[in-house]
C-alpha cells in the first residue's frame, strides 16, 4: 500500500509563476524526501526533510513538514519550462520507502 | 562516477519465461533497493539488501528473487514472468541503511511481459 499521497494529480501554470505541490502521509516517519521524474527517466532527489525539521530550501525549491498534520508542501518559485516534470513524495520509516503516486507539472512558456 | 546503472533498458518477454534484471552502483553503498513503478501507483520496493549478504521483502516481493552477488550488485530475478509483472523497475542506492540518507537511482527498467 502507498504512504504518500500528492495532491494535486496534475497541475499545469505558466513560466515565471510558483508551483505548490502537496504530500500527505498516514504512519510516522524518519524523514520525506522529494524526487523529479522526467519522462522516461529515473528518478532524481531534489530534497531530504527530517521529521524534527520544519522547513527547508533548496535553491528555488521550499520544502516544508507539518508532522501534526502528516504533510508536506514543494514550492517551486519562478517556475521555468525545464521544471515540466513528475514529483514524487517518499516517506522514510526505519528504511522502509513509501512512494505516493506524483505530481504531474507542466510549466508552459 | 557512473552512479548506479541497470540493465537492459528494455525488454518483452512472453508468460512464463524468466529474465534477471542487472544494478550495479560504483558509490561503495551498502544499502541497495529493487522497485517497480506502475502509471497511477508510485513506486513500490520490491525487496531491499541493507548489506552485502542480507536480502529482505518489502512491499510487493511475489514473483521476485533477489539476491546480492557482492557490495556492487543487485541483481532482480523474474522466474516465471507474468503479464502482472509488467512494470518500470527502478533501482536504487544509499550509502547506509539510516533514516538521513538520499537514495540514488537507476535509469529504470521497462519491462513488457506479454
Amino acid at each position: 500500500s502507498q504512504q504518500g499521497e500528492e495532491d494535486p494529480q496534475a497541475l499545469s501554470i505558466q513560466e515565471g509563476e510558483n508551483a505548490t505541490m502537496n504530500c500527505s502521509y498516514k504512519t510516522s516517519i524518519n524523514n520525506l524526501q522529494w524526487y523529479r521524474q522526467n519522462s522516461g527517466r529515473g528518478l532524481v532527489h531534489l530534497i531530504l526533510i527530517r521529521s524534527n525539521e520544519r522547513e527547508k530550501h533548496s535553491g528555488r525549491l521550499r520544502v516544508t513538514l507539518d508532522t501534526s498534520k502528516k504533510s508536506s508542501s514543494l514550492l517551486i518559485t519562478a517556475s521555468r519550462a525545464a521544471d515540466t516534470a513528475s514529483y514524487f513524495c517518499a516517506t522514510d520509516n526505519n528504511n522502509d520507502m513509501r512512494f505516493g503516486a506524483g505530481t504531474r507539472l507542466t510549466v508552459k512558456p | 562516477n557512473a552512479g548506479v546503472t541497470q540493465t537492459p533498458k528494455f525488454q518483452v518477454l512472453k508468460t512464463g519465461q524468466s529474465m534477471t534484471l542487472q544494478c550495479a552502483q560504483d558509490m561503495n553503498h551498502n544499502s541497495m533497493y529493487w522497485y517497480r513503478q506502475d502509471p497511477g501507483m508510485g513506486l513500490r520496493l520490491i525487496y531491499y539488501s541493507a548489506s552485502e549478504g542480507t536480502t529482505d521483502k518489502g512491499e510487493v516481493p511475489n514473483g521476485y528473487n533477489v539476491s546480492r552477488l557482492n557490495k556492487r550488485e543487485f541483481s532482480l530475478r523474474l522466474e516465471s514472468a507474468a503479464p502482472s509483472q509488467t512494470s518500470v523497475y527502478f533501482c536504487a542506492s544509499t550509502a547506509s541503511s539510516g533514516s538521513t540518507d538520499t537514495q540514488y537511482f537507476g535509469p529504470g527498467t521497462r519491462l513488457t511481459v506479454l
